[in-house]
């Protein structure tokens, strides 16, 4: 079954602590994404690879690490330096360069709350 | 960059009844707009979608316009069922192969009363 899948689905936190949710793909996809949902606030970037070992900042990427040392797999660190952490992670892919559509493919994301 | 703000925040609407939900862009240089729709605790799929050729675009129940002079896009729900009950999110892309690109709306949480 082919698709996204992001762990953990809850996960709780205390202040100070840094959080790193996981996200793999078996879509063959090269282009990955993170997203941070906030209600009322829709979908916001926080950081994007397009290929392995290489990612951008998207546009609230403060407080926030990636990695991409698999295609297959960007996992996302929330460091202690996140003021407000507490929100609904998305992780995505899109189709690879030249082939894109522009469509994303979701997981089914992570909600982390801040204790 | 690009803005895109969408319209209701919250709708509610009796089973059978239409639902129109409105965005307008910015960038005048968007060219590609999609409409995902994310059931409660599911992840956002794409249900829709329109680039800056085609001014409508219609699948079954769901359609999509675009004013591209006006630099506002609708997506039209006809004959609602319960099962479209969902938060709805426009986005826009200045570049239709990019998806990195897109700009989110706030979302729209739709509701259809039995």
């Amino acid at each position: 079954d082919g698709g996204i899948t992001q762990s953990p689905k809850y996960l709780f936190r205390k202040e100070g602590q840094n959080v790193t949710l996981s996200c793999e793909q078996n879509l063959n996809h090269d282009a990955m994404y993170w997203y941070r949902q906030d209600p009322g606030q829709g979908l916001r970037l926080i950081y994007y690879s397009q290929i392995v070992n290489d990612f951008q900042k998207g546009d609230i990427a403060e407080g926030y690490s990636v990695s991409r040392e698999k295609k297959e797999s960007f996992p996302l660190t929330v460091t202690s330096a996140q003021k407000n952490p507490t929100a609904f992670y998305l992780c995505a892919s899109s189709l690879p360069s030249g082939r894109d559509t522009g469509e994303l493919f979701f997981g089914e994301g992570s909600r982390l709350t801040v204790l | 960059g690009e803005n895109v703000e969408q319209h209701p925040s919250t709708l509610s609407v009796q089973e059978g009844d239409s639902a129109v939900i409105k965005c307008t862009y910015s960038d005048s240089a968007s060219n590609y707009f999609p409409w995902y729709k994310q059931e409660l605790g599911k992840r956002p799929q794409l249900i829709i979608d329109i680039r800056s050729n085609v001014g409508e675009k219609k699948d079954q129940r769901i359609a999509v316009t675009l004013n591209k002079t006006a630099k506002h896009f609708s997506l039209h729900i006809t004959e609602t069922q319960p099962e479209d009950s969902a938060v709805y999110f426009c986005a826009a892309t200045p570049s239709s192969g990019s998806a990195r690109q897109l700009t989110f709306g706030s979302g729209t949480q739709l509701t259809v009363l039995p």
